[in-house]
């Protein structure tokens, strides 16, 4: 079983609408949970942190944890094209480990 | 941009070479984190520096190693290169090894070997 685990997509969605990325970790005492985003050619830039069961708003995204499901997710509200990338979910236990990404397209 | 820089950005080797990546924290981080992502896979982790001393490893043979100096920059030496290690090498810097260590990214080494 992988460490941290993501639908590979690729995942595509019309502009407006809500893109939902899931992620599923295996080591239960993880403390942090990020997600972020790599444009193609680049390196991953962080967009979300969240520690502690729940919700997390930051503008237009939403981050979601459930650590007794072992279950992070990523909200993209309103998607817009430029939004379109790989959304990688990293998991800190002993050290940060990250799933393999889910590709991201928005259609205009 | 993060205030991470890495050189060099691209590098051609041979089967067999030993190849030494570079990369310069940002500024106040004192943590150095490595990271191998191939093609269509997310990063894997190779080990981190803190303080100048091994912070933790992944799952790399002993030819993968490194160095943090004491002004937090870092080095990642890789020896007897093999054709699978052709990737994008990153380097990532934080402020520490707590709960909310948030890693900053460089723009990478792509390496190639040949």
């Amino acid at each position: 079983q992988k460490e941290v685990e993501q639908n590979s997509g690729p995942l595509s969605v019309p502009e407006g609408a809500i893109a939902s990325l899931n992620c599923t970790y295996s080591d239960r005492v993880s403390q942090s949970f990020f997600w972020y985003r790599q444009y193609s050619g680049k390196s991953p830039e962080l967009i979300m942190s969240i520690y502690s069961n729940g919700d997390k708003e930051d503008g237009r995204f939403t981050a979601q944890l459930n650590k007794a499901s072992q279950y992070v997710s990523l909200l993209i509200r309103d998607s817009q094209p430029s939004d379109s990338a790989t959304y990688l979910c990293a998991v800190l236990t002993n050290d940060m480990r990250f799933g393999a990404g889910t590709r991201l397209t928005v259609k205009p | 941009e993060t205030g991470v820089t890495q050189s060099p950005t691209h590098l051609i080797k041979t089967r067999g070479q030993q190849v030494t990546l570079r990369c310069s924290s940002q500024s106040g981080h004192n943590t150095v984190s490595w990271y191998q992502q191939a093609l269509g896979q997310g990063p894997q982790f190779i080990f981190q520096y803190y303080r100048e001393e091994e912070n933790g490893r992944g799952n790399f043979p002993p030819r993968f190693s490194g160095l943090q100096f004491p002004n937090y920059s870092s080095e990642l030496n890789v020896n007897a290169l093999e054709l699978d290690d052709s990737a994008l090498y990153l380097c990532a810097s934080s402020r520490g090894t707590g709960v909310d260590e948030k890693l900053f990214f460089g723009s990478g080494t792509q390496l190639s070997v040949l």
